[in-house]
């Protein structure tokens, strides 16, 4: 039962243009949002947040839009750089439950910024 | 400060052998999780541990599978009787305090042969 889905396994972009990842999720009791950043041969790395009582949450380059009508969450990268090439993770908490350390993640999307 | 250690970084086990796997929190971090990637699949929680207490283990296999964090030292993955399906990345993550902002290490990748 996949709970946070990423659909697209790969994206690729060429540097300076805008990365979109995408993200849905199916249980409407998630309350807490996160993106995580991996690269290979490492441990995944806290990107940006956003809580359920937020739209938007933005942080320099990277901005979480939260749509929670359509339980839908997307990572925008503006301008993209070929140091975000990364597999970047999708993943989501119940924060105010008593298990808010419990991450729920999606499978992760492989984004490759092109020079 | 350095970041959150584990080791070994890879592990090969034949099926029947036990491995054990190490992280060291993160100085000054009391909060340890451990995690399990599984080919082609996301992070998946397994258990969270405070020193000396197991707060929640619903992610673990019932059985062959057990955590420890000790008063002093790392804290222990131990899975006893390996099979090829126990075959996967598993990530330790800890924080200061409980919350969803985990400081991860950069995981021990375990192969069963």
């Amino acid at each position: 039962d996949q709970q946070v889905k990423q659909n697209s396994p790969s994206l690729s972009v060429q540097e300076g243009r805008i990365s979109i990842l995408n993200c849905d999720y199916t249980n409407s009791m998630f309350d807490y949002f996160l993106w995580y950043k991996k690269y290979p041969a490492e441990g995944p790395t806290f990107l940006i947040s956003i809580s359920s009582i937020k739209d938007k949450n933005e942080d320099g380059r990277f901005t979480v839009f939260l749509n929670k009508s359509a339980k839908h969450l997307s990572l925008h990268i503006v301008p993209s750089q070929p140091g975000d090439s990364a597999v970047y993770f999708c993943a989501a908490s119940l924060n105010s439950g008593g298990s808010n350390y419990k991450l729920t993640f999606g499978k992760g999307t492989l984004l490759t910024v092109n020079p | 400060n350095a970041g959150v250690m584990q080791n070994p970084r890879h592990l090969v086990r034949r099926r029947g052998q036990e491995a054990r796997l190490r992280c060291s929190p993160m100085k000054g971090h009391s909060h340890v999780y451990w995690y399990r990637q599984l080919p082609e699949e996301g992070l998946k929680f397994m258990v969270y541990l405070q020193k000396e207490n197991i707060i929640d283990e619903s992610g673990m296999p019932k059985e062959r599978f057990s955590a420890e964090f000790p008063k002093e030292g790392p804290s222990i993955l131990r899975i006893q009787q390996v099979v090829r399906g126990d075959s996967a990345a598993y990530f330790c993550a800890s924080s200061p305090r409980v919350q969803v902002e985990q400081f991860f290490g950069p995981g021990t990748r375990l192969t069963v042969l």
